[in-house]
């Protein structure tokens, strides 16, 4: 249980124009997802907290005009990259978090990412 | 500044010998997560450590939670060249919240 799928895996577009991804929690209902952004040879950087009805909440330092999300259902939440530009490519992984065990706390699960290229 | 630093940043290691890895933090979080990820792939969960003195072992790898330290460590058995990975520590960035801060990742390279 608990599979997140992303979609598409990567995708290339040219400068300006805009790139939808969808992040969905296959087997669980998740009220919240993260959307994330990995550089080559780096760490994850947290990009913004997907919330499911209401708006997200996006890092210090992320363009919420640029990087638009929206958590439409209990299942699904898209990160829109508008205008794309070529220093926005990078490796985008979404995460779903499900409470887990008797303690209750909540874990995230990750999504295969996707890889976007813009030329 | 919230900082989660690992130690070291790359390790290349013969096959068969043991290592650990380090992963200290400055969140006030109890919890720590340890991923593996794959050139090209994403995050594969290898350990859930939720309390001070937790102690995991899967296979070749066994991991640690000093809390009280900030500490945890990820301590490999034997290495084989199948371990070859990047491997993040993660934490919470504040008790009681769900949001992770990502270490710096470990870069490990294992050696026939």
């Amino acid at each position: 249980g608990a599979v997140v799928s992303q979609h598409p895996s990567w995708v290339i577009c040219k400068s300006g124009t805009s790139v939808k991804i969808e992040c969905r929690s296959l087997d669980f209902q998740a009220t919240t997802m993260f959307w994330y952004r990995q550089f080559p040879k780096q760490s994850l950087m947290l990009m913004a907290t997907s919330n499911e009805g209401s708006k997200a909440t996006y890092e210090q330092g992320v363009e919420k005009d640029k990087f638009l999300i929206n958590h439409a259902s209990l299942t699904l939440s898209t990160l829109t990259v508008t205008s794309a530009h070529p220093e926005d490519s990078s490796f985008y992984i979404c995460s779903a978090s499900r409470p887990r065990g008797a303690s209750g706390y909540y874990e995230q699960y990750f999504g295969p990412g996707t890889r976007l290229t813009v030329t | 500044e919230l900082k989660v630093e690992q130690n070291p940043l790359f390790l290349s290691m013969q096959e068969g010998k043991n290592y650990t890895i380090y992963c200290n933090y400055s969140t006030t979080s109890d919890r720590l997560y340890w991923y593996r990820q794959d050139p090209g792939k994403s995050l594969e969960s290898l350990f859930v450590l939720l309390s001070n003195g937790a102690v995991k072992q899967e296979g070749r790898l066994m991991a640690s939670l000093d809390t009280k330290a900030r500490l945890s460590t990820l301590h490999i058995t034997a290495a084989v060249h199948d371990l070859s990975a990047t491997y993040f520590c993660a934490v919470d960035r504040a008790l009681g919240t769900y949001k992770y801060i990502f270490g710096t990742g470990t870069r490990l390279k294992v050696l026939a």
